[in-house]
């Protein structure tokens, strides 16, 4: 399979802990996006990486959120002292090309339940 | 600001009627990509297509056809003749540019449901 895979699919855990989820990205990809997306809306941006560089941070990645990308493959998001807000999908993307020609493929995601 | 608008949320329709999901967006950039996804029930966002800020004309891909008009910011999808396997929530998104980078700005979705 050659498209985005992202681990865990689901994820529960109590509010104060903290989790980490993984997306790795279309091998020849560049570019990798993180979004979250709750229930009943679309999916918001959250962190882009060009290659290992976290080139831009949503204002909704909190200090509690940290995102990398070593190497400029796959890509780590962790969320500490999870709170019940936290609960949601959480996507990623990858694409190539211009910066503008953003074809984005989507994982499944990791779904977040924070109790 | 960038803003992208789905009005209708839900759309029940019978299979082989024709349904068209409305799109409209807002940017003051006048390089802009726009895109329309679908969310099955399985949750993966599909890619459907994409649309250049300079490229107005129309699209057909099967049943599927999209309507761009910069004069009134809009960019239907219109299905033609439902199938139950097109039920799914749909996404139109609009793709800015920045100085670090880029991001896909999403409206809130439609959800349709398509019955036998």
């Amino acid at each position: 399979d050659t498209g985005v895979s992202q681990n865990p699919r689901h994820k529960i855990t109590k509010r104060g802990q903290n989790v980490t989820f993984r997306c790795d990205p279309i091998s020849e990809h560049n570019r990798l996006y993180w979004y979250r997306q709750t229930l009943g809306q679309g999916p918001e941006f959250l962190t882009y990486f060009q290659n290992e560089a976290q080139l831009e941070k949503s204002r909704l990645l909190s200090d509690r959120f940290s995102a990398e990308r070593p190497k400029g493959s796959f890509s780590t998001l962790e969320i500490q002292r999870t709170e019940q807000g936290d609960s949601a999908m959480y996507l990623c993307a990858s694409s190539s090309g211009g910066i503008l020609y953003n074809e984005q493929f989507f994982g499944p995601g990791t779904r977040l339940t924070v109790l | 600001a960038q803003k992208v608008t789905q009005a209708q949320t839900e759309i029940s329709v019978v299979e082989k009627e024709d349904v068209t999901l409305d799109c409209v967006y807002e940017t003051r950039d006048t390089t802009y990509y726009l895109f329309w996804y679908k969310q099955p029930p399985s949750g993966e966002l599909v890619f459907l297509i994409r649309r250049n800020s300079f490229d107005e004309q129309n699209e057909i891909s099967g049943r599927y056809s999209w309507n761009f008009q910069k004069s009134t910011s809009s960019f239907n999808f219109t299905i033609t003749a439902s199938q139950v396997v097109d039920s799914a929530v749909y996404f139109c998104a609009l793709s800015v540019f920045n100085q670090a980078g880029t991001a896909l700005i999403f409206g809130k979705g439609t959800t349709l449901s398509v019955s036998s």
